[in-house]
């Protein structure tokens, strides 16, 4: 109930492509939704987040879709270029505990 | 804003001997931190929930005795490694806690490399 499914593990795209990467959850609990870049050898930096009453959000180059009913939501790289590459978390929170539960990761690689 | 330090980046220690971490928000003040611990290839496992002022809040399996969490101002918390053992070498990331008109987000700091020898 507690866990976060995200796919794919990895993702290699070409230099303008839209690499797309999907999470999913079961606890309905979950009210904030963000998303992580991790570098290696540095700490996550808060991409983009979004709450359950809405559908997208855009931040820049990055998009958020939400589907509150199939309880899914994935992250769109719009023109991804190689600065891109690093690892992807989603997470997920719900009010009061102030807890993130990440999800697996995915390895993201943009071929220049 | 929002910046979250770490100190030291990378520590090298022998086995048995006690490792402290500091983690410090650097622009805003943090009533709740967060420790992590990240194997390499693998996601961030929550360890503990700090709170200034008060005693930490451990994460089931955990060991309180092992890895000692002090919160004792509202920009400093500490992670310290106790009768550290080869085991223990991972990644440890911390994060601060800052509310916004959104939600109560999270922003880490760089991140600890141990290795215990």
């Amino acid at each position: 109930q507690q866990q976060v499914k995200q796919s794919p593990q990895s993702l290699i795209v070409q230099k303008g492509g839209i690499p797309i990467i999907n999470c999913a959850y079961e606890n309905t609990a979950f009210d904030y939704f963000p998303w992580y870049q991790q570098f290696p050898g540095k700490g996550p930096a808060l991409l983009i987040a979004i709450r359950p009453d809405v559908s997208e959000k855009k931040e820049g180059r990055f998009t958020i879709s939400f589907n509150k009913s199939a309880k899914q939501f994935s992250l769109h790289i719009m023109d991804s270029q190689p600065g891109d590459s690093a690892t992807y978390f989603c997470a997920a929170c719900t009010s009061g505990t102030y807890k993130y539960i990440f999800g697996t990761g995915t390895r993201l690689k943009v071929l220049a | 804003g929002a910046v979250v330090s770490q100190h030291p980046s990378r520590v090298i220690c022998k086995s048995g001997t006690s490792v402290k971490i500091e983690c410090r928000s650097l622009d805003f003040q943090a009533t709740t931190m967060f420790w992590y611990r990240q194997f390499p290839k693998q996601s961030l496992m929550l360890m503990a929930t700090s709170n200034e002022g008060s005693k930490a809040t451990y994460e089931q399996g955990v060991e309180k005795d092992k890895f000692l969490i002090n919160h004792a101002s509202l920009t400093l918390s500490t992670l310290t490694v106790t009768s550290a053992h080869p085991e223990d070498s991972s990644f440890y990331i911390c994060s601060a806690r800052v509310d916004t008109s959104e939600y109560y987000e999270q922003y880490f700091g760089p991140g600890t490399r141990l290795t215990v020898t």
